[in-house]
């Protein structure tokens, strides 16, 4: 059984640039979520993601978009980089449906800025 | 004001104290998570709860619902418990609610 992963790692943009970031679910799992994390902040939620639909969004500009995939990937792309969304990007998969909602978080993608 | 509050922000501790980190919470959720995060930034969940108290080797979670208060405590810190442990809740919708986080230093 193969964990949650993101591509890539780290990642340089400059203003105004946009920016695809990518996540391989657990396998098994349906439902993938999305979080921004500033430095010394806790992760903010961004959206989630249910059987390749939007089931969710926090506060977040519409420049911030997200596509799931049959195979229960996930995209997040954002448009027009501002400062600001220099960030360590999470993605977390779950099964929904269970009784129980543990969430399994990749490593993380860390995006700056320039 | 955030949903999810922890304290301390910050703590350090000499090797082999018992720790405690605080959470409060303001929304309805359904379920309490403690999870670890390391400097790499990767996130590891260690206990999830809905009522009453979980025990994983020196880690111990409880939670109060009537009060909205959960509890982590370390006994026996040692300095590989060095990390920031955060407090987060879900709801049946299984999206997340987290707290800032509390960075913990352990020293030999």
């Amino acid at each position: 059984e193969t964990g949650v992963t993101q591509s890539p790692t780290h990642l340089i943009k400059t203003r105004g640039q946009q920016v695809t970031l990518r996540c391989s679910s657990q396998s098994g799992h349906n439902t993938v979520s999305w979080y921004q994390q500033a430095l010394g902040q806790g992760p903010q939620f961004i959206f989630q993601y249910y059987r390749e639909e939007e089931n969710g969004r926090g506060n977040f500009p519409p420049r911030f978009s997200g596509l799931q995939f049959p195979n229960y990937s996930s995209e997040l792309n954002v448009n027009a980089l501002e400062l600001d969304d220099s960030a360590l990007y999470l993605c977390a998969s779950s099964f929904a449906g269970g009784s129980y909602n543990e969430q399994f978080f990749g490593p993380g993608t860390r995006l700056t800025v320039l | 004001k955030n949903e999810v509050e922890q304290s301390p922000q910050n703590l350090t501790a000499q090797e082999g104290e018992f720790i405690t980190i605080n959470c409060s919470y303001s929304v309805g959720i359904s379920a309490l998570h403690w999870l670890q995060q390391h400097p790499g930034g990767g996130i590891v969940s260690l206990f999830m709860l809905s009522s009453g108290k979980k025990k994983h080797g020196r880690l111990i979670a409880t939670i109060n619902i009537q009060e909205k208060h959960s509890s982590l405590h370390i006994t026996a810190s040692h300095p590989r418990d060095s990390a920031v442990y955060i407090c987060a809740g879900s709801n049946t919708g299984n999206q997340f609610y987290f707290g800032t986080g509390t960075s913990l230093t352990v020293i030999p």
